[in-house]
This record gives structure tokens, C-alpha cells and sequence, in this order.
């Protein structure tokens, strides 16, 4: 089983569209989890950190399972500008991070 | 505030070719991080530094060396590139304030492409 796993995409919705993604990860030791947005050709920025209780940042929600082992986001009424790569992270250790490889969305008019 | 800078933004190379890659911060960061990126394979770290005269290997070290003489500083060195080389590179900062929540602040990446 691969660290961290996403489905790949792309997910084509169209605006004002309600879109989740899952991610799954292996390390039943993990401590830290978020989800990064890269757009194209540009450096990834983190969206939200996800804890334990879950976290609600406007538009977008993230959830943890660690029963199950996954991490969730959720975009309510998505806009053009969400069109992006969206990467799901976990801790490995203390220092350093695994990045899974990303779930393409494109928010189309 | 620049945050994290890379030189160069962009460059090619020759196979056998040596580079160095530079990453600077201005966050008083302690931690450094250097990762590539390749279609379909995501973010892969390559080095990481936990503070100044410090190195470590990550996931993907062969074929790279890196040095943090400076707290601010973390270079990536190519001593005989190859065209499996060919990538983005993105070197990261982050604070260590005991957390391991702590956000990775990402450079703007060096696109290498090794002929």
C-alpha cells in the first residue's frame, strides 16, 4: 500500500458544484495531515491543516478518519478559481512530509 | 519579505554536467527541505536540513549532494547530471516550533531538464 493515495482525476464539475475528495494513507502513526493546492506550473501552497475534530475554512471542509485512515475535502459551491492540483499530506515523523500525488479539479463556466 | 527564492528559475544541461541549485529563506526558518517533482509521481524529497550544518536524505538522495552553511541558505548540488534528472525542483522552509503542524513554505522551483 502506497503511503498516501489519491485519486488522480481530473473531477470536471461545473461551478456552484458541491466536490469531495478522499486520500488514504498507510501509516496508521500519523500525527499531521493536510491538503496543499497547486496550480499549474507553480509552487504548492497549503490550504488547511486536518485534525482530529475536523476543519472548516469558509468553502471548505476537511475531515479525518484515523479508524479508517483517511482524510477528506470538501469544496461547496466551487468557483472557476478552484481549478487546481490538490494534494494530500501526511506527516512522516517529525520532520518531514509525504505528499500523495494529487487530485486534478477543473471548475468549468 | 521574500519568503523562499530559487536560482535559478530555469536551466539546461549538458549529461556529466555539474549545477548547483540555490535556496534562500527569510523567515529564520530552522528546517529546509528539498524535494523534485515528475508528471505522476508527485513531490518526492530528495535532502532535508533540520538547522544550520545539518543534512539529512529523504526519500530520492542518490545522485545529489546539499550543504546549510547559513541558517538561511540550503544548496542542491548535481555532480555528473543525467537526463533522470530532468525535473522541477522545489526547495521548502518551516519553522520548528514543536509542532509537528507546522506549514512548509515552498520557492517558486527551478525547472532542470538534462540533455
Amino acid at each position: 500500500r502506497k503511503e498516501v493515495e489519491q485519486d488522480p482525476g481530473p473531477f470536471n464539475v461545473p461551478e456552484g458544484a458541491t466536490v469531495a475528495f478522499n486520500c488514504t494513507y498507510s501509516n496508521s502513526a500519523s500525527q499531521s495531515f493536510f491538503w496543499y493546492r497547486q496550480d499549474c506550473r507553480k509552487e504548492p501552497k497549503l490550504l488547511m491543516s486536518v485534525y482530529s475534530s475536523g476543519n472548516e475554512d469558509g468553502r471548505f471542509t476537511a475531515q479525518l478518519n484515523r479508524a479508517s485512515q483517511y482524510i477528506s475535502l470538501l469544496i461547496r459551491d466551487s468557483k472557476l478559481s478552484d481549478s487546481a492540483t490538490y494534494l494530500c499530506v501526511v506527516n512522516r515523523g517529525y520532520s518531514t512530509l509525504t505528499f500523495g500525488k494529487g487530485t486534478m479539479l477543473l471548475v468549468s463556466p | 519579505n521574500a519568503g523562499v527564492t530559487q536560482t535559478p528559475k530555469f536551466r539546461v544541461l549538458k549529461t556529466g554536467q555539474s549545477m548547483t541549485l540555490l535556496c534562500a529563506q527569510d523567515m529564520n526558518h530552522e528546517y529546509m527541505y528539498w524535494y523534485r517533482q515528475d508528471p505522476g509521481m508527485g513531490l518526492r524529497l530528495i535532502h532535508y536540513s533540520v538547522g544550520e550544518g545539518t543534512t539529512a536524505k529523504g526519500e530520492v538522495p542518490d545522485g545529489y549532494n546539499v550543504s546549510r552553511l547559513k541558517k538561511q541558505n540550503f544548496l542542491l548540488g548535481l555532480e555528473s547530471a543525467a537526463p533522470s534528472q530532468t525535473s522541477v525542483y522545489f526547495c521548502a522552509s518551516r519553522i520548528d516550533s514543536g509542532s509537528s503542524y507546522n506549514e512548509q513554505f515552498f520557492g517558486p522551483g527551478t525547472r532542470l531538464t538534462v540533455l
